[in-house]
């Protein structure tokens, strides 16, 4: 069974960058076709894709993020790390990390997440 | 950039069948995930590809398409099947994912 877990911390300070990880049981981030994912969600809002790293390194951002966005690779570790610059309070969300799966038709779906890490902007 | 919408809120009493739609100009050519997230929990997925339920997922939801429309349908509709549902699917000029703005289900 795939399992999931974020780490970080909860509270960053306006302007710093947010660093965070995710480890991965039960399968591999090396494997073919693997695909990790960063998602959020602000408290009482909806749900925003960040972005995806294949297996072999080729990431996809949402554009709406990529200048403040880097992801990696860890295999190591068997983990993926997500890294935002220049938080700010409209940051402040749950921060997701999940396993994507590219079908035919070229969109990804998300069949396993994490429980989500709450990460607090504070000034 | 490109939108998925979906309603804010559908309300059903129990035992009756909610319909969920989602609508996106490119929806005729790509797929649909549907997502069930409960309060202060992680979504999950409940329809992949359009129309196919994962394992583990009850019968009463079943997932369909026509055109730039997809529904997530849910027949006999439980109080615990009260959450909020996403759909999701890609922006080609990335590509990457997008979600809709989720949709509030309330059984009462």
């Amino acid at each position: 069974q795939l399992q999931l877990q974020e780490s970080g911390p909860g509270l960053v300070k306006s302007s710093e960058t947010l660093s965070l990880t995710c480890t991965v049981s039960g399968g591999s981030v090396s494997s073919s076709g693997y695909y990790g994912a960063w998602i959020r969600q602000p408290p009482g809002k909806g749900l925003e894709f960040i972005v995806n790293i294949y297996y072999s390194g080729t990431t996809y951002y949402n554009p709406s993020l990529r200048s403040r966005v880097s992801v990696s690779l860890d295999r190591s570790k068997n983990q993926f790390s997500l890294k935002m610059t220049s938080m700010t309070a409209a940051d402040t969300a749950v921060y997701y990390c999940a396993r994507a799966l590219r079908d035919t038709s070229g969109a990804w779906g998300f069949p396993h997440w994490g429980q989500g890490t709450l990460v607090t902007v504070s000034s | 950039s490109y939108e998925l919408t979906q309603p804010p809120s559908v309300s059903v009493s129990p035992g009756q069948t909610a319909r969920i739609t989602c609508s996106g100009d490119a929806l005729s050519e790509q797929y649909v995930y549907w997502y069930q997230q409960k309060s202060g929990q992680a979504p999950v997925l409940v329809i992949d590809k359009d129309s196919e339920r994962p394992a583990g997922i009850p019968e009463r939801f079943s997932g369909s398409s026509s055109g730039t429309i997809v529904t997530l349908t849910i027949s006999g509709s439980q109080a615990e099947d009260e959450a909020d549902y996403y759909c999701q699917s890609i922006d080609n000029s990335g590509p990457y994912p997008v979600f809709g703005g989720g949709t509030k289900l309330t059984v009462l």
